[in-house]
Formats: C-alpha cells, sequence, structure tokens
C-alpha cells in the first residue's frame, strides 16, 4: 500500500516569506515517482515537478525548490519569497514502480497575503 | 487549445438518477482517469483506463462505472446517483503512468 501525508492542512505566511510545505509518503516499493501539483483558486490542476527514487538531487526551479530525503521519506517543496499568486492548494503524490496510478495527499492550503 | 476537456462543467441531478460525465483528450494517451475532490481527502481515484477497453478500479469505485471504446473518451457514469457523490470530478491523462498527469478543468457535480 502506498500513503501520502501532508500534515500542514493550512499555512498563511506574509509575502516574500519562504515557506516550507511538507510531504511524507510511505510505501514498499524500492522504484518509486513523487509528484508536486498546484490548485490555484480558479480549479485547475497544474503539474510542478516529478523526481524518481534513484535520483536525490534537490531541485530549484526560480522561486520553487524541492527537498528529497528518502532517509525520512520526505519530499518537501520551498518556496522563497513567496508572493500572493503563490496562494493555491499544493498536492504532493506518489506513483510507485507496480502501481498504475497517483496517490495524493489532502493537500496543503497556502494563504500568502500583503 | 486544451488537450483534455470535461463536459459538463456543472450539473446538478436529483437523487436516484444516472448521470455520465465525459473526459474527451485529443494527446491520444494511453491512460485516463477519473477523480473526485472533497474537502480533507484531496483527490481519489475512482477508476483508470490503460487502454481502449482496458479499465480496473480505483480506492472509491462503488457507484461509478466507465467505459473506454475510443482513445480520446473515457466516460465515467453514477448508476444512481447519491448526495454522498456531490463532489468535483477531476479526468486527468498521462501518456506512460509514471508521467505527470495533465488534468481537466473539473466537473462540480451537485446531487440533491
Amino acid at each position: 500500500a502506498q500513503k501520502v501525508t501532508q500534515a500542514q492542512t493550512e499555512i498563511s505566511v506574509v509575502e516574500k516569506e519562504d515557506v516550507t510545505l511538507d510531504c511524507v509518503y510511505e510505501t514498499r516499493d524500492t522504484t518509486y515517482y513523487l509528484f508536486w501539483y498546484k490548485q490555484p483558486p480558479s480549479g485547475e490542476l497544474v503539474f510542478l515537478i516529478r523526481r524518481n527514487s534513484f535520483d536525490e538531487q534537490n531541485e530549484i526551479s526560480g522561486r520553487y525548490s524541492w527537498n528529497f530525503q528518502k532517509s525520512t521519506s520526505s519530499f518537501n517543496f520551498t518556496i522563497t519569497a513567496s508572493q500572493v499568486v503563490d496562494s493555491a492548494v499544493y498536492f504532493c503524490a506518489l506513483n510507485t514502480g507496480t502501481a498504475s496510478k497517483l496517490t495524493f495527499g489532502t493537500g496543503t492550503r497556502l494563504q500568502v497575503t500583503l | 487549445d486544451a488537450g483534455i476537456t470535461q463536459s459538463p462543467r456543472h450539473k446538478v441531478t436529483e437523487t436516484g438518477t444516472p448521470v455520465t460525465l465525459r473526459c474527451h483528450q485529443t494527446e491520444n494517451h494511453r491512460y485516463m482517469y477519473w477523480y473526485r475532490q472533497d474537502p480533507g481527502h484531496g483527490l481519489r481515484l475512482i477508476h483508470y483506463s490503460y487502454g481502449v477497453k482496458d479499465t480496473d478500479k480505483g480506492e472509491v469505485s462503488d457507484g461509478y462505472s466507465v467505459s473506454r471504446s475510443k482513445t480520446e473518451d473515457f466516460l465515467l457514469t453514477l448508476e444512481s446517483a447519491t448526495s454522498s457523490q456531490t463532489s468535483v470530478y477531476f479526468c486527468a491523462i498521462s501518456e506512460w503512468h509514471r508521467d505527470g498527469y495533465t488534468f481537466g478543468s473539473g466537473t462540480r457535480l451537485t446531487v440533491v
């Protein structure tokens, strides 16, 4: 069985603050893929990143960065210098090597205010 | 141009009636999925398809059926709608199941 836990239900920050969204996953497979999706207030789901279990290098894309640590089964997402446009619900998801489907966490709602 | 479209975008229906939601893709992707989104539950998989006429159940499949007679279309049917099926339904596609998914815009279904 696979499981994704996003313990932070809601986070509120002031613009320009850094914020980290936590994601902890469970799987017995050695091959797996981790994802982050963004759902802005408009409702669509936007793919942000995919990381496979063999690549523990951290990823940076502009103000976004992802920290993958197999030792703690975590795939955390940090937004540097947050902006109001970052306000959204963020989902972490897991796909194992033997499954044909994504398992999502329950999401973290991020509110960035001026 | 959107590679995936869902119809209808909004629907209100009565308890006990059958409802069909449609997902249409123009990407020729092999995999198609139906998820429902509910507060506190995130997205949960209802059914998915890995090819024409090849489908399988997800974690919340009771009360739902699907069909895929063409690569581009994946239909979700609520056989007899109940209030617990009030939700936002998302369709998604992927070329390979380990890829990131592309999601449709969602269908907001209300069962009264």
